[in-house]
């Protein structure tokens, strides 16, 4: 069964602190996605990842890929209020699973001012 | 370009009935999936539609079905509904052609409450 993990599950972090999600995974893949979701609002997309070694980076957000280990990562740089959502990572399996994404159970991450 | 579309946004129904849910995708995005959000189980595929075709399904009871028109537009039927449907449908469309073709782009959801 492909299964999804992300580390931690809930985050509280002062604003301005410097923070890891980890995402691992059990197959084979090399596509990964993060998503954001605020409270009953949709899934937006954050970060497409597709090879081993892909580092991708938008403002205080950066996430990367490593394909060996099955393992991304989500780091947050000297994190703002704004940032305060929910964050899933995804794994597209469909080479070797034929299914679609199959999803961590997200990180709920709050900044305190 | 306008994102996809999904109605109605909430709806309240009781139990044993059906339910009727609608997902317009992006606009030359043929592929189309239904995911559940539950807190207890968290996002699970439902299923997806390519070219009118069920390409994919996830593990739910053959209560839930779906269907693909050839405008890509897609429904997902909820047969008898139960307490434990009550959650989030999101759809999303994607490309589906090329190294890009599965980003997944989703939209509103629907918001079931089944009483």
């Amino acid at each position: 069964e492909l299964k999804v993990e992300q580390n931690p599950l809930f985050l509280s972090m002062q604003e301005g602190k410097n923070y890891t999600i980890y995402c691992n995974y059990s197959t084979t893949s090399d596509r990964l996605y993060w998503y954001r979701q605020d409270p009953g609002k949709s899934l937006e997309s954050l970060f497409v990842l597709l090879s081993n070694g892909a580092v991708k980076q938008e403002g205080r957000l950066m996430a990367s890929l490593d394909t060996k280990a099955r393992l991304s990562t989500l780091h947050i740089t000297a994190a703002v209020h704004d940032l305060s959502a929910t964050y899933f990572c995804a794994v597209d399996p469909r080479d070797n699973y034929g299914q679609n994404f199959v999803f961590g159970p997200g990180t709920r991450l709050s900044v305190l001012p | 370009k306008a994102g996809v579309t999904q109605t109605p946004r909430y709806l309240i129904k009781t139990r044993g009935q059906q339910v009727t849910l609608s997902c317009s995708p992006i606009s030359g995005h043929r592929s189309v999936s239904w995911y559940q959000q539950t807190p207890g189980q968290g996002l699970q595929f439902l299923f997806e539609y390519f070219s009118e075709t069920q390409r994919n399904k996830g593990n739910f009871p053959g209560r839930f079905s779906g269907r693909q028109f050839s405008n890509s537009r897609s429904e997902m039927n909820v047969s008898t509904l139960e307490l434990g449907d009550s959650a989030l449908y999101l759809c999303a469309s994607s490309l589906s052609a090329g190294e890009l073709s599965y980003e997944q782009y989703f939209g509103p959801g629907t918001r079931l409450t089944v009483t």
